[in-house]
């Protein structure tokens, strides 16, 4: 059984276009992140959701807008794509009495050409 | 900003030795640290973990040493073996009850030669 699964795994796509990032976790878990690997592999929260309630919003453009539909999901939406947003995109989620113990799922890995 | 500085950036160990990855952190209010290993084409995986009201924790092979007062921790790997070559990530959270997200170091590439 998968606990944090994302689709797709790989997406290659056009600048300009409109692209959405499924993730499901079936653990329970109350909050869901969104979190941006570039290339040089470090890792930046994007958002998080609590009880479909937006918590954090870094500084990221508005072009990235997350969309949860019910606890376990929690969708990454992009417009207007452009070439720097190539990178891995990991959804984790957590329990919060859990001490913010963060699993993670497989990633999508977003080409922009 | 880099709120949790990592170090090395890449680390070569021979099989049975001992790795040693050091993290340090700026934000005193981070009382959550996590160390988290990712192999490639795959999502980062909680190693272990640890919060401040202790010196140090250990789990089989994978030993944390924590110092509140210097503001830094570090992941010993005891006899490394090749199967632990991956990219190791300490992290740094705030446990206020929030969801927040976990602040990442930079990470350390480490290469277990047999």
């Amino acid at each position: 059984d998968t606990a944090v699964s994302q689709t797709p795994k790989y997406l290659v796509t056009q600048m300009g276009n409109d692209k959405s990032i499924k993730c499901e976790q079936n653990l329970g878990h109350d909050t869901m992140y969104w979190y941006k690997q570039d290339s040089k592999k470090f890792l930046k929260i994007m958002f998080s959701y609590n009880n479909k309630e937006l918590i954090i919003n870094e500084t990221v453009p508005n072009r990235f807008s997350p969309k949860s539909p019910d606890k376990a999901h929690l969708n990454l939406h992009i417009n207007s794509l452009e070439l720097g947003d190539s990178a891995v995109y990991f959804c984790a989620s957590s329990h919060p009495s859990s001490y913010n113990e963060q699993f993670f799922g497989p990633g999508t890995r977003l080409t922009v050409l | 900003q880099q709120q949790v500085k990592q170090s090395p950036q890449s680390l070569i160990v021979q099989k049975g030795g001992i790795s040693i990855i050091n993290c340090a952190y700026e934000n005193t209010a981070f009382d959550y640290f996590p160390w988290y290993q990712q192999f490639p084409g795959k999502g980062p995986a909680l190693l272990i973990a640890i919060r401040p009201d202790v010196s140090e924790k250990k789990e089989g092979r994978f030993t944390i040493s924590f110092n509140k007062s210097a503001k830094q921790f570090s992941l010993h790997i005891m006899d490394s073996q090749p199967g632990d070559s991956a990219t190791y990530f300490c992290a740094a959270v705030s446990d206020g009850g929030g969801a927040d997200g976990l602040t990442f170091g930079k990470g350390t590439h480490l290469i277990i030669q047999p």
